[in-house]
């Protein structure tokens, strides 16, 4: 019973190019988060999928990133144009419906040179 | 805008005795608190939780105690083991959403 596998675990880009970060939520889980952690600072929420939705987005920065949960394969959190700021570690969590205690995965930590 | 305070960003105990971990939160609106635990290089596990109609949860060596008045709440380890050395996250949500608002974290060290 794999938990929340989130890929890759550490990436390195250059400004300017694209970051794809991958979350295959728990198995019958249907419903994932993505949050955003940067240095000293707590997890700060960017958005909520069910398959094929997005339902809050409230947390996204309004250019350069976007995300996805398509019907079939992984969540996605797409960052383009990757600037310096968007170092950080980024955490996906999913939960079976909509619950108040759900399972993190262990993070991709994003390091922009 | 910080709606979850954790004011203390380290704490040391030493083993055996109980460590306290405070949280502050502002916004009248939340109305289910949890606290996670993280180590280095993966991702918060949940750990205790508790509904603002509550004031105390118990789970094993872990309670949460929660002070609507005063929008506080804190998290008792007891008795504190080197096992439970880890940042500690306070979050809450509010009634109706989907997304936590979480604390900037409290690293504990129990020292053997």
């Amino acid at each position: 019973n794999a938990g929340v596998m989130q890929n890759p675990r550490h990436l390195v880009r250059r400004r300017g190019q694209e970051a794809r970060l991958r979350c295959s939520p728990m198995k019958g889980h249907s419903h994932v988060y993505w949050y955003r952690q940067l240095p000293e600072e707590g997890l700060k929420f960017m958005v909520y999928l069910q398959k094929e939705n997005i339902i809050d987005e409230s947390g996204m920065p309004k250019e350069r990133f976007s995300a996805e949960f398509p019907k079939e394969g992984p969540s996605i959190l797409r960052i383009q144009q990757v600037v310096r700021g968007d170092s950080a570690a980024y955490f996906c969590a999913s939960s079976p419906y909509t619950e108040r205690g759900y399972t993190f995965g262990s993070g991709t930590r994003l390091t922009v040179v | 805008d910080q709606q979850v305070k954790q004011n203390s960003p380290s704490l040391s105990v030493q083993e055996g005795r109980i460590s306290i971990l405070n949280c502050d939160y502002t916004n009248s609106m939340f109305d289910y608190f949890l606290w996670y635990k993280k180590y280095p290089a993966e991702g918060p596990t949940f750990l205790i939780s508790i509904s603002s109609i509550k004031d105390k949860n118990e789970d094993g060596r872990f309670t949460v105690f929660l002070n609507k008045s005063a929008k506080h709440l804190s998290l008792h380890i007891v008795p504190s083991q080197p096992g439970d050395s880890a940042v500690y996250f306070c979050a809450a949500i509010r009634d109706g959403a989907n997304n936590l608002f979480f604390g900037t974290g409290t690293r504990l060290t129990v020292i053997p």
